[in-house]
């Protein structure tokens, strides 16, 4: 089945600086690769997505590449503010992995003002 | 509210009790999944329902969890003689459509087996 690695755990970045996390996939069949945000006792809520059929995905001060040869993708956050401070889960869908997104462990980004 | 809302918020269970755990998913959404999460983890795919029809549950850890629709809206995830290693967030989450699409997740059940 799908497996999703997700790096770096932990990232600090100063106000205003960029912040990129990383991850990969296992499935070549996965077309469908969701970033959600998650405040501290919060409900995971999606931030950006991107379909295989697309290599970048911007809005606002996120974007998301997609480099499907290589099988992994990334989201880059500009401009960081201390509200962006959070943990990020990347996700992959593959239909023939059944209908469920396989989740990555997670990246708790701090951006210290 | 319009929201995913699950109950209870907070579950303490002592080892060996039964627990049920709910989910009112968005009025008139399709898919619904189950989610484990654990400390510091991300969410662990447990079951899948399509409707009322349950299309995925090769998530489910044992025998001990079982999960419903019986008609297509609200969920139960049931998990019988609870062990300490079932504590975590359980996280249930809806989708307008079958096949993949947003996730909208409820605030989730934190469940603590002593």
């Amino acid at each position: 089945g799908e497996n999703v690695e997700q790096h770096p755990s932990t990232l600090s970045v100063q106000e205003g600086d960029s912040a990129v996390i990383k991850c990969t996939y296992s499935d070549s069949a996965s077309n469908y690769f969701p970033w959600y945000k998650q405040e501290l006792g919060k409900r995971p809520q999606l931030i950006i997505d991107i379909r295989s059929n697309v290599g970048e995905k911007k809005d606002q001060r996120i974007a998301v590449t997609l480099n499907k040869t290589a099988k992994h993708f990334s989201l880059h956050i500009t401009e960081t503010q201390p509200e962006d401070s959070a943990v990020y889960f990347c996700a992959a869908y593959a239909a023939r992995g059944g209908n469920k997104l396989v989740f990555g462990a997670g990246t708790i980004l701090r951006v210290k003002s | 509210g319009a929201g995913v809302s699950q109950s209870p918020r907070y579950k303490v269970a002592k080892r060996g009790q039964d627990v049920a755990l709910r989910c009112d998913p968005i009025s008139g959404h399709v898919s619904l999944f189950w989610y484990q999460q654990a400390l510091g983890q991300g969410p662990e795919f447990l079951t899948y329902f399509q409707n009322e029809a349950q299309l995925d549950k090769s998530g489910l850890p044992s025998d001990r969890f079982f999960a419903e629709r019986p008609e297509g809206s609200v969920s139960t995830l049931k998990i019988q003689r609870t062990q300490q290693e079932d504590s975590a967030v359980y996280l249930c989450a809806s989708s307008l459509v079958a096949g993949f699409g947003e996730l909208f997740f409820g605030e989730g059940s934190r469940l603590t087996v002593l």
